[in-house]
């Protein structure tokens, strides 16, 4: 079983700030990784696949990097919308989850 | 857009079997893989398993083959039985739309929450 590790558990920042999340593997998944934006109560929103791949109708200042076991989300410039916990997923084993960083207005 | 939400019970007792039944619209469901993913209050997200649209289900090991995926076209929908429930399984459960053969979910629905308990 692959463990995915994110980091922090939770982020604190402003919004027009840069934010930097990241997700860390057990062992390698190649490029097999995703992630989602989660807001409590609605549906999870697929941002990223294929480590940086953006899916249809993202905006550009979501940005995913990596390979191999580290990998990144970036959003350059942080909107008020995007404060939410966000997971990263990979798919190169059975299927499996990080256990999400909260992004929190600071 | 597709639209996924999902549907039953809300308790169900230790030892019983739960159901839930996922209605897609606004697309088809033909030539897609869907899913079942749940998340237990302060876990993380667990993936239970897929379908095609003609059958030939995917489960997580973990679960042990207590889960069953099944699918009707027909009626846009798509369901999941989970056998023995213990208060382990009491999760918000999620149905969602595989992208493609990519094995990562583009829609979800907004879950429910079903609680295991007598």
């Amino acid at each position: 079983e692959i463990v995915l590790t994110q980091s922090p558990a939770t982020l604190s920042l402003s919004p027009g700030e840069r934010a930097s999340l990241s997700c860390r593997a057990s062992q390698s998944v190649r490029s097999s990784l995703a992630w989602y934006q989660h807001n409590p109560g609605q549906a999870p929103r697929l941002l990223i696949y294929d480590a940086s791949n953006r899916a249809t109708g993202i905006p550009a200042r979501f940005s995913g990097s990596g390979s191999g076991t580290d990998f990144t989300l970036t959003i350059s410039s942080l909107e008020p919308e995007d404060f939410a916990v966000y997971y990263c997923q990979q798919r190169n084993d059975v299927i499996s989850f990080g256990q999400g960083t909260r992004l929190e207005i600071k | 857009q597709v639209q996924l939400q999902e549907s039953g019970p809300g308790l169900v007792k230790p030892s019983e079997t739960l159901s839930l039944t996922c209605t897609v619209s606004g697309g088809s469901m033909r030539s897609s893989y869907w899913s079942w993913i749940r998340q237990p209050q302060g876990k993380r997200l667990e993936w239970i398993g897929y379908i095609f649209d003609n059958g030939s289900p995917k489960y997580n090991p973990s679960l042990k083959s207590r889960a069953t995926i099944s699918v009707d076209t027909s009626k846009q929908q798509f369901s999941l039985r989970l056998s023995s429930v213990t208060a382990a399984d009491t999760a918000v459960y999620y149905c969602a739309k595989v992208k493609g053969w990519l094995e990562v979910f583009e829609n979800w629905g907004q879950g429910t929450l079903v609680t295991v308990s007598s």
